[in-house]
């Protein structure tokens, strides 16, 4: 079956740590994305990309690192410099841009 | 002032109620618009896109107002499991992404 696969779904990172949260998708989507949403609030882009070895920063890019090698992947890194790094992050890919989105089931991170 | 803007509620309803939440958006530059819906503490699932000539999907109808700049969703004989989170989403074209309303909580009571 095809989708979008997060892992892992539960990440601890002690202070000063940089971390690496995965996302791999089977669907042959050719722009994925990286949001955060801190409870109750809405999602936050971090970081997306259209196409491979190309990337954009969205809102909230400080603190965070990404790459696309491949067109299945696209890894986030949460570097030290992210202050307040404790959220739930979701993945997501789509056909284009203007098209709906596919979610992975999401990485809560947690800082302790 | 946000790009989108929902209406958070929450809206409690009973089963078998219609309800319908507004969204509001800010850059006429927008050019495709979509309604997800978030269980609490899952992923959001796209629930429909939103047509400029409207469009239904079962129990299920949104509009879309381009002059007014908002969209609309509206859900009929509301059931217990339509209980969620409904999120507003505007694709913008010159910026090349979408943008997320906060979202409109419903719940849905016997």
């Amino acid at each position: 079956d095809g989708g979008i696969t997060q892992s892992p779904k539960y990440l601890f990172r002690k202070e000063g740590q940089n971390v690496t949260l995965s996302c791999e998708q089977n669907l042959n989507h050719d722009a994925m994305y990286w949001y955060r949403q801190d409870p109750g609030q809405g999602l936050r882009l971090i970081y997306y990309s259209q196409i491979v070895n190309d990337f954009q920063k969205g809102d909230i890019a400080e603190g965070y690192s990404v790459s696309r090698e491949k067109k299945e992947s696209f890894p986030l890194t949460v570097t030290s410099a992210q202050k307040n790094p404790t959220a739930f992050y979701l993945c997501a890919s789509s056909v284009t841009n203007n098209y709906g989105y596919t979610f992975g089931s999401g990485t809560r991170l947690t800082v302790v | 002032r946000k790009e989108v803007e929902q209406d958070p509620g929450p809206f409690n309803v009973p089963e078998g109620a219609t309800v319908a939440f507004n969204c509001t958006y800010s850059n006429s530059a927008s050019q495709s618009f979509f309604w997800y819906r978030q269980d609490c503490r899952k992923e959001p699932k796209l629930l429909m896109s939103v047509y400029s000539s409207g469009n239904e999907d079962g129990r299920f109808t949104a509009q879309l107002n381009r002059a007014s700049q908002y969209i609309s969703l509206l859900i009929r004989d509301s059931k217990l499991s339509d209980s969620a989170t409904y999120l507003c989403v505007v694709y913008n074209t010159n910026a090349g992404k979408s943008t997320f309303g906060d979202g409109t909580t419903l719940t849905v009571k016997p």
